[in-house]
């Protein structure tokens, strides 16, 4: 068990340009959680997926965001036209649907700046 | 729709000293609960959680917490704090397969 990585751990763009986060759940987990915290508040939901499929979308997710799991195992999320509201940490989680215990492990996260 | 308060944005104590960090909670039906903690630069570690059952679940770190329905709150608690317990806590609660949290209480450690 490696844990859930994030890449990049941060990143630096300018108003406009495009960017994409990659997450890799813990190997045998098959839902994948994307999280964004801002400054001094906790994490709020995004998306999630059961193996490729992705189930749920918050209305936070607007249409600049997509999020893609192509094969059930890591994932991936883009943002479009990054606009300066969107410098925010990004969280990753992973979970086994089904497990007793029900607990989603995140990442260390993505701190994105836009300037 | 579920909601979480946690009505403490910073508190301090001594090392040493006993914590209480207050979370109430807003669902219909039995809660999912869940005390994440985060210290800087880190992502969330998980020291507790209850689902059914006995209403105060012992957690990592020394932590525990004690659930009560009829005033809708999941305290978490530690009878003497240690200096590396300084870091952002958040309750959390299960909201239909995603979770939804507080805020977060920064606890700073007075040595």
């Amino acid at each position: 068990d490696t844990g859930v990585s994030q890449n990049p751990r941060h990143k630096i763009t300018k108003r406009g340009q495009n960017v994409t986060f990659r997450c890799d759940p813990i190997s045998e987990h098959n839902r994948l959680y994307w999280y964004r915290q801002t400054l001094g508040q906790g994490p709020e939901f995004l998306t999630y997926f059961q193996n490729e499929a992705q189930l749920e979308k918050s209305r936070l997710l607007s249409d600049r965001f997509s999020a893609e799991r192509p094969k059930g195992s890591f994932s991936t999320l883009e943002i479009q036209r990054t606009e300066q509201g969107d410098s925010a940490m990004y969280l990753c989680a992973s979970s086994l649907e089904g497990s007793v215990s029900y607990e989603q492990y995140f990442g260390p996260g993505t701190r994105l700046t836009v300037t | 729709a579920q909601s979480v308060t946690q009505p403490d944005i910073h508190i301090t104590v001594s090392e040493g000293a006993s914590l209480e960090l207050r979370c109430n909670y807003s669902y219909g039906a039995t809660p999912y609960l869940f005390w994440y903690v985060q210290s800087p630069g880190q992502g969330l570690q998980l020291l507790l959680k209850y689902f059914s059952g006995d209403t105060l679940v012992q957690g990592i770190k020394g932590f525990e917490a004690e659930f009560k329905r009829s005033q809708s709150s999941f305290n978490l608690r530690k009878p003497s704090v240690h200096w590396s317990d300084a870091a952002e806590y958040f309750c959390a609660v299960d909201g239909a397969q995603k979770l939804v949290f507080g805020q977060g209480t920064r606890l700073t450690i007075n040595p």
